[in-house]
């Protein structure tokens, strides 16, 4: 079965500044799929980034990225020129492609994200 | 869009009481999930279902019955609440397969307490 660690149960960061939230994970599949969701106070899950196993280009969207190492199995997810509506839960996940559990999210802990402004 | 919508958002049940969590998404997708988050915890999957009339159990199933008559529809059954049972329910929908656009929406939650 596949696992998903974040070992950051808390982060704290200056407003404006850059912060990498962690996760490593384990599994025995080639083809996977990597995902940070963003949970702040109002429970709602969003998607912030996406990672497919085979690409080598590291994901981006806006001033979140990722740091994808295959052959290490780790997952880190930068954030930069944070801001206070960055300040939530953060949750890694990993979804496999064998098709058990409909390719189900396996997820992480989490990662509780503070701003200081 | 309204995306995945979960009812009731909030909900306290005495224990032995049974009920179903609904949720509905419109946007045709076939691959629909349940999660539970505890605290201290990720989500955990109970029961999934890859299409009408299919579905199949998770991670932690016990205690909970699902069904899917529609593509639009996945309700959750508790049959005896108990107080383990206590937790943020999730939602979520996605289209099948691989690939671009087959990420995971979730609905809102809902609170479960279980006294």
């Amino acid at each position: 079965a596949q696992t998903v660690t974040q070992s950051q149960p808390e982060m704290s960061v200056q407003e404006a500044e850059t912060v990498t939230l962690s996760c490593t994970y384990d599994t025995s599949e080639s083809d996977y799929y990597l995902f940070w969701y963003k949970q702040p106070p109002s429970r709602q899950m969003i998607l912030v980034i996406r990672q497919e196993a085979y690409k080598q280009q590291n994901a981006t969207e806006n001033r979140f990225s990722v740091n994808f190492q295959k052959a290490a199995k780790s997952f880190s997810l930068k954030i930069s020129d944070s801001q206070l509506g960055d300040a939530a839960m953060y949750f890694c996940a990993y979804r496999g492609t064998s098709g058990g559990g409909a390719d189900g999210l396996t997820f992480g802990k989490g990662t509780h994200l503070i701003i200081q402004p | 869009n309204a995306g995945v919508t979960q009812t009731p958002k909030f909900q306290v049940l005495k224990t032995g009481q049974s009920m179903t969590l609904q949720c509905a998404q419109d946007m045709n997708h076939e691959y629909m999930s349940w999660y539970r988050q505890d605290p201290g915890m990720g989500l955990r999957l109970i029961h999934y279902s890859v299409g009408a009339g299919i579905t199949d159990q998770g991670e932690v199933p016990n205690g909970y019955n699902v069904s899917r008559s529609t593509t639009e529809d996945f309700p959750l059954r508790l049959l005896s609440a108990a107080p383990s049972q206590t937790s943020v329910y999730f939602c979520a929908s996605r289209l099948p397969g691989q690939g671009e656009n087959t990420e995971a929406f979730f609905g809102q939650g809902t609170r479960l307490t279980v006294v």
